[in-house]
């Protein structure tokens, strides 16, 4: 089974400037996705960002990019200039790309982003 | 923009009661998923659900729990007499063509409070 780590329970940065939030996974497979959601207090999941496996390019969304390592199974998130708005408990997730996928996503703990202006 | 919706945002039951969560997916999405989270803990995949069947289930989605697609349009997750551990946020989700391309959409989620 895959499982997903978030080894930060929490992360502080000032605003503008720049925050890594790191993830790794374990899995046998070789074709997968993995995501970064974000959670405000509202409790909405929203998709931030995701990356294919398959592509060696990392994902960019904006002020959010991954740093995909697939041999170290590493997958953290860098949010540049960082806003009042980007504080939230985000969330790394797996999902198997396998054939027989119903794109189940497994979650890591989460990591809680607070950004001080 | 099309959006997944849940009702109701907050339910509270007694232990023992049977609660019907609702969501309404996005129109044109053809997968359906349930998960759950416990207060401070992370999300957790329940079942999901594709022409008109359970597709995968976790082993939290014991015989305790069931889902319907009762029309068009509603996904439901029923949990038969809830225990004072069902307390959580429970989030529906929607995917689109086939859920290895096409990302989830989550709704705001549906809060059941077990008392």
């Amino acid at each position: 089974a895959q499982t997903v780590t978030q080894s930060q329970p929490e992360m502080s940065v000032q605003e503008a400037e720049t925050v890594t939030l790191s993830c790794t996974y374990d899995t046998s497979e070789s074709d997968y996705y993995l995501f970064w959601y974000k959670q405000p207090p509202s409790r909405q999941m929203i998709l931030v960002i995701r990356q294919e496996a398959y592509k060696q390019q990392n994902a960019t969304e904006n002020r959010f990019s991954v740093n995909f390592q697939k041999a170290a199974k590493s997958f953290s998130l860098k949010i540049s200039d960082s806003q009042l708005g980007d504080a939230a408990m985000y969330f790394c997730a797996y999902r198997s790309g396998g054939g027989t996928s119903y794109g189940k996503l497994t979650f890591g703990q989460g990591t809680i982003l607070t950004v001080h202006p | 923009e099309p959006e997944v919706t849940q009702t109701p945002s907050h339910q509270v039951t007694q232990m023992g009661q049977e609660v019907i969560l609702r969501c309404v997916p996005i129109s044109n999405h053809l997968y359906f998923y349930w998960y759950r989270q416990i207060l401070g803990q992370k999300v957790e995949f329940l079942v999901s659900f594709y022409n008109n069947e359970i597709s995968e289930k976790s082993e939290i989605f014991d015989d305790q729990f069931s889902v319907e697609r009762p029309d068009g349009s509603n996904f439901t997750l029923k949990i038969r007499s809830t225990k004072l551990e069902d307390s959580a946020m429970y989030f529906c989700a929607s995917s689109a063509w086939t859920p290895i391309q096409y990302e989830q959409y989550f709704g705001p989620g549906t809060r059941l409070t077990v008392t």
